[in-house]
């Protein structure tokens, strides 16, 4: 079974720019969650999809947004770009359906590193 | 607010030796407590997961030990390798199923 996959690997905005992160989680998968990775912050929740609907949402400026497609696969999108909107951008995917046992378990595509300059 | 803090931030292990990363957390609701490992240029790959109703779970060289009333957990690596060098994550579930992952450790493993 193909893992999750994210495009593109790497990229590189200017401030205040805008762009856009793909994901695709295992074939299967309904739940999808985005992380911001940077030194020192570990990794911060966005936000994840299931079903096509949001449900549940970090603490993130209204910059960063996403979306889930009727096939599971998921984009998100900052706006405005700033300096500090530079990190390692994680995708992770899951059967989870309301937090079933043995299946939240989360499996990490290898992330879009997002450079602003 | 960090919900899982994680312990220490670097660690040095000799080879054969015992590699040991502790996480705390407040959220009783937490429901899975999983353990990530993430090699430079990956994402994180799952390593090890316990629930809250059970006090340790091991597989190979890697246990989990669990305290509920401590509120509680860690990571042993025992006969610690070279190839274990890594960075390593805790992380914990609320029933919403969103996770809180902690700060991350640096373990490095000389030969």
């Amino acid at each position: 079974k193909a893992g999750v996959t994210q495009t593109p690997r790497y990229l590189i905005k200017t401030r205040g720019q805008q762009v856009t992160l793909s994901c695709s989680p295992i074939s299967g998968h309904r739940s999808v969650s985005w992380y911001q990775q940077t030194p020192g912050q570990g990794l911060q929740f966005l936000f994840e999809y299931f079903s096509e609907t949001q449900r549940n949402k970090g603490n993130f400026p209204g910059r960063f947004s996403g979306r889930q497609f009727s096939n599971s696969r998921s984009e998100m999108n900052v706006s405005t770009l700033e300096l500090g909107d530079s990190a390692l951008y994680l995708c992770a995917s899951s059967l989870a359906r309301g937090g079933s046992a043995g299946q939240e378990t989360q499996y990490f595509g290898p992330g879009t590193r997002l450079l602003v300059l | 607010q960090q919900q899982v803090k994680q312990s220490p931030q670097s660690l040095i292990v000799q080879k054969g030796g015992i590699s040991i990363i502790n996480c705390a957390y407040e959220n009783t609701a937490f429901d899975y407590f999983p353990w990530y490992q993430q090699f430079p240029g990956k994402g994180p790959a799952l390593l090890i997961a316990i629930r809250p109703d059970v006090s340790e779970k091991k597989e190979g060289r890697f246990t989990i030990s669990f305290n509920k009333s401590a509120k509680q957990f860690s990571l042993h690596i025992m006969d610690s390798q070279p190839g274990d060098s890594a960075t390593y994550f805790c992380a914990a579930k609320s029933a919403g199923n969103q996770f809180y992952f902690g700060t991350g450790t640096s373990l490095t493993v000389i030969p």
